[in-house]
């Protein structure tokens, strides 16, 4: 079947750096994205990754592992505006996208 | 500026009425999608659609419906068959083929509340 796995929450300090990971399941595979959403606002894209490897795009990066069925997400630099969740979101076939039921991020100062 | 828009953002409806959403987006993507988000739950697919004047079932169509007249436009109707209608609902666009990395564009949302 599918199925998206993400720690529920995850708590840091302000300038650390944390590692949100995603697992995956799905019947096909054509990229990962993750995207960021604060309460009660629309999920907005952060990075996408089809192939193996690192995506980096300023403080964040996105790795992906198609063997392992396996991502994260590297936040540096902390700010406090990066408490948000954070989906994890496979695109099984053109149209569509299975979502991982997000990680909530606490930047602490 | 491009985007996608959703009205309202707040909406109450009482019980056994039907309620539409609206959804515009002015990015000119072929494919728009809705999507529902309880709390502690992924984005469920409800509905989707490829191009104007067709549109398929996501994982949890019952009890909604939804119209595809113009490619700019995609509203979504929660009808009282919806059992637990009360939810974040978010419409979604994406880039045609070939184009990007197709990652979906979000609008703002509708919070509807159905007592």
């Amino acid at each position: 079947g599918q199925n998206i796995d993400q720690p529920t929450e995850m708590t840091a300090t302000e300038g650390a750096i944390v590692q949100i990971n995603c697992t995956y399941q799905t019947s096909g595979f054509n990229g990962l994205f993750w995207y960021q959403q604060h309460a009660g606002e629309a999920p907005t894209f952060l990075s996408y990754n089809v192939l193996d490897g690192l995506e980096e795009k300023g403080r964040f990066s996105s790795f992906l592992s198609r063997s392992k069925g396996y991502s994260y997400l590297l936040l540096k630099e902390l700010q406090m505006k990066d408490s948000a969740s954070y989906l994890c979101a496979v695109r099984e076939r053109f149209y569509k996208y299975i979502f991982g039921t997000g990680t909530r991020l606490k930047v602490l100062a | 500026d491009g985007g996608i828009t959703q009205s309202p953002k707040y909406l109450f409806r009482k019980e056994g009425q039907n309620v539409t959403l609206s959804c515009e987006q002015n990015l000119n993507h072929d494919a728009m999608y809705w999507y529902r988000q309880d709390p502690g739950q992924g984005l469920r697919l409800i509905y989707y659609s490829q191009i104007v004047n067709d549109f398929q079932k996501g994982d949890i169509a019952e009890g909604y419906s939804v119209s595809r007249e113009k490619k700019e436009s995609f509203p979504l109707t929660v009808t009282s068959a919806q059992k637990n209608p009360t939810a974040f609902y978010l419409c979604a666009s994406s880039p045609p083929k070939g184009e990007g990395s197709y990652e979906q564009y979000f609008g703002p949302g509708t919070r509807l509340t159905v007592t």
